[in-house]
């Protein structure tokens, strides 16, 4: 079956321009995670959802990264007035089991180059 | 500040050979253990995880080894094969779904 997946694959945005990264989790699956991957680093916590309920978002960087999952299915991330610091590759995974623990599948990513 | 470390940014192995990847942590609450694999271009794929309760978790050629009272984990792959060539990362988890990346071991396995 299809894996998760996210668009746009890459973007460039000039700095101060709003972005908009989508994200396509596996059917069915409860659990979605966004991560943020700098240069040379593991994958760092942005937020998560558990269906369309956001139950975790402690680790965005700032109140100009915000996330939704209205329908509990697709989500979106929102990045407003983007920094050069906003660059980076951003994951997006999804499990299948909304308790603890449940393996996280991820898609390809997408590349954020902020000019 | 780093929870989750993998000291070694590169490891070069004979393919047959056992590759061996390790990863340190500083969290003691961390009771749960993941690696993932990852090629260019692609996400993260999970590959094996151990939960801290156990030493030890065995999945084909691959095997994840966990010392607690050093707070250190490793991954065993025997044999090594030229596929196995990637990004490997380490992940831990105290509750929940959170879980804490190291920055990754890049393994190539020359023919």
């Amino acid at each position: 079956g299809a894996g998760v997946s996210q668009s746009p694959r890459y973007k460039v945005a000039k700095r101060g321009q709003d972005v908009a990264l989508r994200c396509d989790p596996i059917s069915g699956h409860v659990s979605l995670f966004w991560y943020q991957q700098a240069l040379g680093q593991g994958p760092e916590f942005l937020t998560y959802f558990q269906n369309e309920a956001q139950l975790d978002k402690s680790g965005l960087p700032s109140d100009r990264f915000f996330a939704e999952r209205p329908e509990g299915s697709v989500s979106t991330l929102k990045i407003q007035r983007t920094q050069q610091e906003d660059s980076a590759v951003y994951l997006c995974a999804s499990s299948l089991d909304g308790g603890d623990r449940g393996t996280q599948y991820f898609g390809p990513g997408t590349r954020l180059l902020v000019l | 500040d780093q929870q989750v470390k993998q000291n070694s940014p590169s490891l070069s192995v004979q393919e047959g050979r056992i590759s061996i990847l390790n990863c340190d942590y500083t969290n003691s609450m961390f009771d749960y253990f993941l690696w993932y694999k990852k090629y260019p271009a692609e996400g993260p794929t999970f590959l094996i995880s151990i939960s801290s309760i156990k030493d030890k978790n065995e999945d084909g050629r691959f095997t994840v080894f966990l010392n607690k009272s050093a707070k250190h984990l490793s991954l065993h792959i025997v044999p090594s094969q030229p596929g196995d060539s990637a990004v490997y990362f380490c992940a831990a988890s105290a509750t929940g779904n959170q879980f804490y990346f190291g920055t990754g071991t890049s393994l190539t396995v020359i023919p």
